[in-house]
């Protein structure tokens, strides 16, 4: 199906272990993006790329990091994870003359114990 | 330092009535805004947006509005239904990224 997707759509796990959320898209997108979302602080950038091998870091990046070996693919690993990382995670893709315009994933929502 | 701010977290609107979210923003450099929508359980989805050359951008029930000189945009949406209950942000274009505000949850009712 075209579109994206994204994996795990919840997980629980606890402090200090690694969790990789996996992010697919179908439509051959350039740019994608990593959110996150938490109640008062709306959607907040944690990394983004904008073609394969080209990845930056957004407002939130620390405790997080990304690769991009694939255009269609974007995952998003927590190397450590921390209990103030649960959150619900948004992926999003978007073209190059219209990155503005993300299409976003389904979400994925993260629970550190 | 918030770069685009939803002062109102929530909004509750009769339906059939208007109903109008607010968006600030702090940098003049911004030229293209946008409104995304979210349901619980979904990514947001792209509503509408509006370049900076104009004040105003219509589509069917929902139209923005952007005061470049107060830096404020906003929705509003004629009349309102029941299925334009969802949070809705603002978002202004940066460098190659969005910056999204808090979010404003809109229930209509019936």
């Amino acid at each position: 199906d075209a579109g994206i997707t994204q994996s795990p759509r919840y997980k629980i796990t606890e402090t200090g272990r690694q969790v990789t959320l996996m992010c697919h898209q179908t439509w051959s997108h350039s740019y994608m993006f990593w959110y996150r979302q938490d109640l008062g602080h709306g959607l907040r950038l944690i990394y983004y790329s904008a073609a394969a091998d080209i990845t930056d870091k957004g407002e939130v990046p620390d405790g997080y990091v990304v690769s991009r070996s694939k255009t269609e693919n974007f995952p998003l690993t927590l190397e450590s994870a921390t209990r103030s990382q649960t959150s619900v995670y948004f992926c999003a893709s978007g073209g190059l003359d219209s990155y503005n315009e993300q299409f976003f994933g389904p979400g994925t929502r993260l629970t550190v114990l | 330092d918030q770069q685009v701010k939803q002062n109102s977290p929530s909004l509750s609107v009769q339906e059939g009535r208007i109903s109008i979210l607010n968006c600030d923003y702090t940098n003049s450099m911004f030229d293209y805004f946008l409104w995304y929508k979210k349901y619980p359980a979904e990514g947001p989805t792209f509503l509408i947006s509006i370049s900076s050359i104009k004040d105003k951008n219509e589509d069917g029930r929902f139209t923005v509005f952007l005061n470049k000189s107060a830096k404020h945009l906003s929705l509003h949406i004629v009349p309102s239904q029941p299925g334009d209950s969802a949070v809705y942000f603002c978002a202004v274009q940066g460098a190659q990224k969005l910056v999204f505000g808090q979010g404003t949850r809109l229930t209509i009712n019936p």
